[in-house]
């Protein structure tokens, strides 16, 4: 069945400082991608997405991009603030996972210091 | 838009006793919700998909008996935990799909459930 893997955290980095958070799907289909993060004590909130292969989600200063070939959708920020630590979710959607289920990674816990 | 709201967003309940949450698609219509579990630092656990007007499809796992789903209207879900014990206490988040066909889905903030 369909899944995805994304990187184990916590990913401790300084203020200003490069982020990557890579994710790996896979797929029967051609599935849609999804970044969601969650702050503490809330629910989640649709960071990007992308809907097929090549195509770029960005927003708030983060970007990722549908690598087909590669089957990742890596999460990326050229400088980090403190505000942007939270859980990051990966996770994909499609006709396959039955009735438009989506499919979470496990969540990647950034903490941003000052 | 695509506003969803869960109502309580806290609630502390005595064991044995039920509890009801609410999942309101504020400004869209939703033919389909989702219901998640989410424990501390662990990802979110789809437990049922709710289809407006009829039963809904729960996971391998979880008790249909224990959580009643019921998705009376395209703007309403409702989640109730019965007899609930300790280890029920957890944070239930629901999502619900537009009837667009898109695969995208919008989450509510949680309701926190401690049960005592």
């Amino acid at each position: 069945g369909d899944s995805v893997t994304q990187m184990e955290g916590p990913v401790t980095l300084s203020e200003e400082a490069f982020l990557t958070i890579n994710c790996t799907y896979t797929a029967t289909g051609y599935p849609s991608l999804f970044w969601y993060v969650q702050y503490p004590g809330e629910g989640l909130q649709l960071l990007l997405k992308a809907t097929k292969a090549d195509d770029k989600g960005s927003n708030k200063g983060f970007e990722a991009t549908y690598r087909k070939e590669t089957t990742s959708f890596h999460l990326e920020k050229g400088s980090v603030q403190v505000s942007d630590s939270a859980v990051y979710f990966c996770a994909l959607s499609d006709e396959n996972t039955g009735g438009f289920k989506t499919i979470f990674g496990a969540g990647t816990r950034l903490f941003v210091k000052a | 838009g695509a506003v969803v709201s869960q109502h309580p967003s806290w609630v502390i309940c005595k064991s044995g006793t039920s509890v009801k949450i609410e999942c309101r698609s504020l400004d869209f219509q939703a033919t389909t919700m989702f219901w998640y579990r989410q424990f501390p630092k662990q990802s979110l656990m789809l437990m049922a998909t709710s289809n407006e007007g009829s039963k809904a499809t729960y996971e391998q796992g979880v008790e249909k008996d224990k959580f009643l789903i019921n998705h009376a209207s395209l703007t309403l879900s409702t989640l109730t935990v019965t007899s609930a014990h300790p280890e029920d206490s957890s944070f239930y988040i629901c999502s619900a799909r537009t009837a667009s066909g898109s695969y995208e889905q919008y989450f509510g903030p949680g309701t926190r459930l401690t049960v005592t």
